[in-house]
C-alpha cells in the first residue's frame, strides 16, 4: 500500500505558466516533505523541501504548500520554463514513520516552448 | 568534487548470476541507501546503512545484500539474479540522520534475462 502518491503521471503546461504538481499520503506520522527532480539519465536532485510545522516555503520559482489536515502538499513552479521538464517525485519522512524516506510515482512534467 | 559515484552504468545479467552494484561517495557522508526505481512506482528503498558497520532492511530487502566496511562504499550484491530485479538502481548519501536531502548517483541500469 503506498502511503506517497502522486496521481498524475504526466502533466503538460505552456512556457510561462504555472505548473502545479499534487502528493497525498496517508501516513500521519510523516512531518517533513521534499521535493526531488529527476532528469533522464540522472539521479534526482533535490529541489526543495516543507517541515510539517509550516504550511508554506518558497525557493525562487519553486513553492511547496502543505495541508496537513487533508494530508495533501502541492508543488507550484512559476513561471515554468523549457528546462523544467523532468521527472518530479514527492517524498516524506517522519521519525515515528519508520525513520527513512518514503517516495511517490513520480509525476513526470512537459514545458512547451 | 565527485559525489557519488555509481558503477557500472549499465548490466546486463543472466538469471542466477551474481553480480555487486558499486557505490562511493566522497563527502564524508554517514547515511547512505539503496533503491530501486520502476515505472509507476517511484524510488522503493532496498537497504540503508547510518554509518560504517551497521546496515538495515528497507521496503524492497529480499534478494540483495548490503556492507558498510567504510564511509566511503556502500556495495549492493544481487546474489542470484531474478528478472523481477530489472531496474533501475540509485545509491544516495546524506548528512542527516534522516537520510533527507540526499545526493544521489547516476544509477545503475540492470537487466536481467
Amino acid at each position: 500500500d503506498q502511503q506517497v502518491k502522486q496521481n498524475s503521471p504526466s502533466l503538460s503546461v505552456q512556457e510561462g505558466r504555472i505548473s502545479i504538481l499534487n502528493c497525498d499520503y496517508t501516513n500521519s506520522m510523516f512531518d517533513y516533505f521534499l521535493w526531488y527532480k529527476k532528469y533522464p539519465a540522472e539521479g534526482p536532485t533535490f529541489l526543495i523541501s516543507i517541515s510539517s510545522i509550516k504550511d508554506k516555503n518558497e525557493d525562487g520559482r519553486f513553492t511547496v504548500f502543505l495541508n496537513k489536515s487533508a494530508k495533501h502538499l502541492s508543488l507550484h513552479i512559476v513561471p515554468s520554463q523549457p528546462g523544467d521538464s523532468a521527472v518530479y517525485f514527492c517524498a516524506a519522512y517522519g521519525k515515528a514513520a519508520g525513520n527513512k524516506l518514503t517516495f511517490g510515482g513520480g509525476t513526470r512534467v512537459l514545458v512547451k516552448p | 568534487n565527485a559525489g557519488v559515484t555509481q558503477t557500472p552504468k549499465f548490466q546486463v545479467l543472466k538469471t542466477g548470476q551474481s553480480m555487486t552494484l558499486q557505490c562511493a561517495q566522497d563527502m564524508n557522508h554517514e547515511y547512505m541507501s539503496w533503491y530501486r526505481q520502476d515505472p509507476g512506482m517511484g524510488l522503493r528503498l532496498i537497504h540503508y546503512s547510518v554509518g560504517a558497520g551497521i546496515t538495515d532492511q528497507g521496503e524492497v530487502p529480499n534478494g540483495y545484500n548490503v556492507s558498510r566496511s567504510t564511509t566511503e562504499d556502500f556495495p549492493l550484491r544481487l546474489l542470484s539474479a531474478a528478472p523481477s530485479q530489472t531496474s533501475v538502481y540509485f545509491c544516495a548519501s546524506s548528512y542527516s540522520r534522516a537520510n533527507t536531502e540526499a545526493f544521489f548517483g547516476q544509477g545503475t541500469r540492470l537487466t536481467v534475462v
